[in-house]
């Protein structure tokens, strides 16, 4: 069974830099091509994908935040870390993170965390 | 940049009515890499329809996916009390990479 939780600060200021981290369980990124990715959701609005890594280490990013974002793996604590810097209120969102199954699933998300609720304000 | 839209943006149904969700992209869905997302107030976005037309696991046969390249559509043949939700669909392979629709939000009527 796969699951996901997400961790991290739940209030960060404006122009700090926000860290958040996916720690899984049920496959791993040694013996698995899949991958984990970052998805939000600002209050009331609908889901935006962020980043993605891959077991490969392969990674991408959504074109509009990939100056501010970061997505790095540790396979052998079975964590993914994402980092977004320079924050904003309108940064304010649900995190998600979420295990891509690649081809087996055709690359969607099929199991996602419950989410993390980050706000920005000073 | 590709962009999915979902219409209609609200739908009311009564439960035992039949539901019909469309998702149109503005270019072509690569090997038609959409999926189909639920999402009840408060939770994470639940998997339904992945490939455009695959039943995730455990997702009931009332729930069906169909199209290709730009007009997809989710079914729900027989709405349960259960089934009124928020519903995104997702494509993957063009630039971004994954990008979500805005969203039909399905009410009792």
């Amino acid at each position: 069974q796969i699951t996901l939780e997400e961790s991290g600060p739940t209030l960060v200021k404006p122009t700090q830099t926000l860290t958040l981290t996916c720690t899984f369980s049920g496959f791993s990124f040694s013996n698995s091509a899949v991958g984990v990715g970052w998805s939000r959701q600002p209050p009331g609005k609908a889901l935006e994908w962020l980043a993605l890594i891959y077991w490969d280490d392969k990674k991408h990013y959504r074109p509009s935040l990939e100056s501010r974002l970061t997505i790095t793996k540790d396979t052998s604590k079975n964590q993914v870390v994402l980092t977004m810097t320079n924050m904003d209120p309108v940064d304010t969102a649900t995190y998600y993170c979420a295990h891509n199954g690649g081809w087996f699933s055709r690359y969607s998300m099929d199991v996602w965390g419950h989410g993390t609720t980050v706000t920005v304000s000073s | 940049e590709i962009v999915l839209t979902q219409s209609p943006g609200t739908l009311s149904l009564s439960p035992g009515d039949r539901a019909t969700l469309s998702c149109r992209a503005s270019q072509t869905v690569s090997s038609n890499y959409l999926a189909w997302y639920q999402q009840k107030p408060g939770q994470a976005p639940r998997l339904l329809i992945f490939g455009a037309s695959s039943r995730a696991a455990g997702i009931p046969d009332r729930f069906s996916g169909s199209g290709s390249m730009t007009d997809f559509t989710l079914t729900i043949s027989r709405l349960e009390p259960d089934d009124f939700a928020v519903y995104y669909c997702q494509q993957y392979g063009s630039s971004p990479l994954i990008s979500f629709g805005q969203g039909t939000r399905l009410e009792s009527k």
